[in-house]
This record gives structure tokens, C-alpha cells and sequence, in this order.
């Protein structure tokens, strides 16, 4: 089971940082993946961690102002994206990330909101 | 690499089969995957590797294909498959992409 942190509100230009609680499964042996939806659109990949090792990959349109980390002690996954706009009004997603490079379970989703 | 899925909204009717179409630019062997989305909700895994059904997901859901053209077939609709479905792939240079979705109502 992936559990999100709560809906935020931020102001353009701001910051935002996710998290996502793993339980229930060896947190380190499944990388953790980050999608999101923006409202009434697709879903949008975001980026990957390795909860092994720390290696990430994102999605080049989000290079430099992105950053996934994990902690396992606690099991926890996070996404922290800076500079917002308002495209980046979006739910953001956590999914562990399976063999064959497929996502189950997903997170209950985190709805950030970017307004001036 | 850029994934078609075909088409964008589909009517049908409860006890109806239809079919969900994903291409691919280029080949992806089988890493392609299928999911449900409801509103409000997070996607849920249907089909894995083109043509694995999850644990707990119904027969009537089926997957085939391999290279570039993917398809998912749902057969007897039933009112609870009335849903927004993605495909998904993975490639080595690319990375993750999802089909723009196809919304399937009633």
C-alpha cells in the first residue's frame, strides 16, 4: 500500500515536496515511480528512484528543478518540484514500479494547486 | 517514443466487446501495459507485458500484441468497465510514455 501526503496550495514560483509511505513490502526492493494528471488530461511520467541505491531518471522536461529522494527507515518516497507554474496544477501520483517496468500499486494521488 | 492509442472515446453497451488500440513508434517487444482509471481515482494495472492479466482482473479483460501494435479487448461489458483506459510502455532510451487515454461510456 502507497499512502500520499495531502493536497497543497502554492503560489507560482514556489516549491513543493510529496511524500509517499510505503508499507506492507520490502520498500528497497521495488524502484518508485512519480506520475501526474493535470485536471481532465492523461497521465504524464515524471520520474523514477531507485529505493536501493538513489539513482533517479526524470523526464527531460523536468530536469533541473526536480528532485526525488527516499528515506527507508521510514519507508518513504518523496518528490519535491520547484519553480511551479500553473501547468504544474496537477494530482501527482507514487507507483511502485514492477517487473516488466509496469506500476502496482499506485498512491491515492496528492492534488497540487498553483496559483498566483 | 511516442504511443498512438486509438480511439480517444468509445460508446458502447452493457454485454457489448470492444476493442482499445496502442502503437508505438518503434519497437517495444512486449513492455506495454494497460490500466483503468475511474474519476478520482489512481490508475489500476489490468494487463501486463501486452498480454498478462493481473491478479483479480476479470477474464473478459484480454491483451495481445508485440513489436508496435497493441491491443486490449474487453468482452460482455459490464456497467462497472465504463472507465478512462491507458496503455503504457518503457523503453530503454526513452523511458516511461502513457496513450493519451480512451474514455469508454455508455
Amino acid at each position: 500500500q502507497l499512502v500520499q501526503s495531502g493536497g497543497e496550495v502554492k503560489k507560482i514560483g514556489a516549491s513543493v515536496k510529496v511524500s509517499c509511505k510505503a508499507s506492507g513490502y520490502n520498500f528497497s526492493t521495488y524502484a518508485m515511480t512519480w506520475v501526474r494528471q493535470a485536471p481532465g488530461q492523461g497521465l504524464e511520467w515524471i520520474g523514477w528512484i531507485s529505493t536501493y541505491n538513489g539513482n533517479a531518471n526524470f523526464a527531460q522536461k523536468f530536469q533541473g528543478r526536480l528532485t526525488m529522494t527516499t528515506d527507508s527507515s521510514t519507508k518513504t518516497a518523496y518528490m519535491e518540484l520547484r519553480s511551479l507554474t500553473s501547468d504544474d496544477t496537477a494530482v501527482y501520483y507514487c507507483a511502485r514500479e514492477e517487473t516488466g517496468r509496469r506500476f502496482d500499486p499506485w498512491g491515492q494521488g496528492t492534488l497540487v494547486t498553483v496559483s498566483s | 517514443i511516442q504511443m498512438t492509442q486509438s480511439p480517444s472515446s468509445l460508446s458502447a453497451s452493457v454485454g457489448d466487446s470492444v476493442t482499445i488500440t496502442c502503437r508505438a513508434s518503434q519497437d517495444i517487444s512486449r513492455f506495454l501495459h494497460w490500466y483503468q482509471q475511474k474519476p478520482g481515482r489512481p490508475p489500476k494495472l489490468l494487463i501486463y507485458s501486452a498480454s498478462g492479466l493481473e491478479g483479480g482482473v476479470p477474464s473478459r479483460f484480454s491483451g495481445s500484441g508485440s513489436g508496435t501494435d497493441f491491443t486490449l479487448t474487453i468482452s460482455s461489458l459490464r456497467p462497472d468497465d465504463f472507465a478512462t483506459y491507458y496503455c503504457q510502455q518503457y523503453n530503454s532510451y526513452s523511458g516511461y510514455t502513457f496513450g493519451q487515454g480512451t474514455k469508454l461510456e455508455i
